[in-house]
């Protein structure tokens, strides 16, 4: 079945370091591709998506490509900040079986100032 | 309403009481999808509401959880004779279906504490 792998967390890195979460997925046709946020104490909101390859989602200096030849959605940020700390969650939804939408683990980010 | 509302917020029950989570989706809403979180872990699909169509359940732990979609809005999920590994906190979600990209507007989730 369709399935989405991300890395392991926690990640833990200085402010203004380079930042990639990367995410691999399974599945049947195209999916639309996703990565949402949870802030500290804040519910799931969507951080930016993209809906066919080769497709850049961009939001708040986050960045993804979606890559079908590696079947890959890897987030990245050239400079995180302090208040990027947060789980990010990498997403898909699925073109057969209802449009379901499925998602990763989870990695938990922490940036030290 | 103006978001995906969820009740009760908290709920702490006895192990082996039965207990109902309500979500109420954005009004026009018809996709709705229940998600479970636990402490540390991602978020794992329960069931899926579209429309008027049978529902996806394939994500259901067992035959102890159900879920009902009543007119096409409100949603209850009950889980039965509640075990102490159904302790997380329980996530709902509505999606538009003129949203073609498909986001997911989520809910501030039901805490449920078994002890």
């Amino acid at each position: 079945g369709d399935s989405v792998t991300q890395m392991e967390g926690p990640v833990t890195l200085s402010e203004e370091a380079f930042l990639t979460i990367n995410c691999t997925y399974t599945a049947t046709g195209y999916p639309s591709l996703f990565w949402y946020v949870q802030y500290p104490g804040e519910g799931l909101q969507l951080l930016l998506k993209a809906t066919k390859a080769d497709d850049k989602g961009s939001n708040k200096g986050f960045e993804a490509t979606y890559r079908k030849e590696t079947t890959s959605f890897h987030l990245e940020k050239g400079s995180v900040q302090v208040s990027d700390s947060a789980v990010y969650f990498c997403a898909l939804r699925t073109q057969t079986g209802g449009f379901k939408t499925i998602f990763g683990a989870g990695t938990r980010l922490f940036v030290k100032a | 309403g103006a978001g995906v509302s969820q009740s009760p917020s908290n709920k702490v029950t006895e192990k082996g009481k039965d207990v109902e989570l309500r979500c109420d989706p954005i009004s026009g809403h018809t996709a709705l999808y229940w998600y479970r979180q636990s402490l540390g872990q991602g978020l794992e699909f329960l069931i899926y509401f579209q429309g008027n169509s049978a529902p996806d359940k394939s994500g259901l732990p067992s035959d102890r959880f159900s879920a009902e979609r009543t007119g096409g809005s409100v949603s209850t999920l009950t889980i039965q004779r509640t075990q102490q590994e159904d302790s997380a906190v329980y996530l709902c979600a509505s999606s538009h279906p003129g949203l073609n990209t498909g986001e997911l507007f989520f809910g501030e989730g039901s805490r449920l504490t078994v002890l």
